[in-house]
Order: C-alpha cells, then structure tokens, then sequence
C-alpha cells in the first residue's frame, strides 16, 4: 500500500544552520505531496505542497521538490531559526483516495539559539 | 473565522473505561476526518464524514471505536472500552470538500493507564 518513510529525530540544530529532512514515498500512480508542522501546543499545518512530478512547493522559506525519479520529497531550508522548533510530517494523498491523507512519522526539530 | 476545535485538550482514564472525543469543525464544511497518532508514530486515518454520512471508515481500528456526526456539524468519536493501546493524540480535520485542504484542530491527547 501507500506509505511515507521520514527520518527519524529527533535533529538538533544551531540557529542559522541549513536543515534537510529527507522525506521517500511509495505510491501507485501520481500522489500529492505535502509537508504539515506542528508547533509546540497547536494543531497540524500545511507548511508546503507539491501536486505533480518536478513541482518545487515553497513557504516561510522552506523548499521540497517533487523527485518521481527518486520517489522523494525533501524538506530543506537554507537558514533556521528558533521559531521552527516543531515536528514535521512528511505525507502523501494517493489519486484515486484523494480524502484520506498518509503521514510519515513525524520528524522533531529543536533549533538552540 | 474559527478553526477546527477539539475537546477535551487531555484526557487520562483506565483501561476498561468510556471516553467521548468530541470535535468542530469549520463552520460550512461539510468534510470532517478524524486521525491518530500513537507512540509517536505516523499519524494514520480513521474515517471521514460527508456531512453525517460516513464516507470512508476503512481506518477504524475495532468496534470499541464509535464515530458519529448527528445533524452534519460536530462529531464525536467514543472509545469503549478502552485498551492501553489506545494512548495517543487524536485529531480531527475539516474542508470544504473533499480534494480541499484539510484544516487541524490542535488534537486530543488520550492516555489510557
């Protein structure tokens, strides 16, 4: 079946420190991909999404592209700040069960001033 | 425009109890998705109504779990009884449609001693 495989956490970063986390997929047909953050008390977010093959989604400064070649979708962003401290997820909504969205484990991320 | 709200925020019961999660969505979406994450693993689906009709419900875990959405607005989602296994945070979303985002509410924590 589908799934989502993350790396797992949880990573510690200084601020300012360029952070990857490394997102695989495994899906029939043509997914949509997608990055959601949960902050410290709150509830899921979209951060970021990619609909098609080579799509790059973007916001607040980080950046996945859509690699169907590599079935991978990784998180990256050039300089992190405090306020990213979350959990990440990775996840993964199949074409023909567009409702019902797939989620990688999580991945915590703690940046120390 | 309120968000998706989840009661209680916690709840810590025995095992063999009853616990009631209750959520409300977006006012005007008729999609409401319930999910879980337990142990920290990946958060994985558990239905989705259509207004008070269940749409897909291929996630449920066992009969111990009851979900309902009476008059298409809030929904709740009954645990009896329940096991240790059942520990985690649940989440409910809501969109307007179903190949919509899904807005998150900010989950309820459930731990069962």
């Amino acid at each position: 079946g589908d799934s989502v495989t993350q790396m797992e956490g949880p990573v510690t970063l200084s601020e300012e420190a360029f952070l990857t986390i490394n997102c695989t997929y495994t899906a029939t047909g043509y997914p949509s991909l997608f990055w959601y953050v949960q902050y410290p008390g709150e509830g899921l977010q979209l951060l970021l999404k990619a609909t098609k093959a080579d799509d790059k989604g973007s916001n607040k400064g980080f950046e996945a592209t859509y690699r169907k070649e590599t079935t991978s979708f990784h998180l990256e962003k050039g300089s992190v700040q405090v306020s990213d401290s979350a959990v990440y997820f990775c996840a993964l909504t199949a074409y023909s069960s567009a409702s019902k969205i797939i989620f990688g484990s999580g991945t915590r991320l703690s940046i120390r001033p | 425009e309120a968000g998706v709200t989840q009661f209680p925020s916690h709840s810590v019961i025995e095992k063999g109890q009853t616990v009631t999660l209750r959520c409300d969505p977006i006012s005007g979406h008729d999609n409401l998705y319930w999910y879980r994450r337990v142990m920290g693993k990946e958060i994985k689906f558990l239905l989705h109504f259509v207004k008070e009709s269940k749409q897909d419900e291929s996630g449920m875990p066992n009969n111990r779990f009851l979900a309902e959405r009476t008059g298409g607005t809030y929904s709740t989602l009954k645990v009896q009884p329940a096991e240790l296994e059942d520990s985690g945070v649940y989440f409910c979303a809501s969109s307007q449609d179903s190949r919509r985002e899904q807005y998150f509410g900010p989950g309820t924590r459930l731990t069962v001693t």
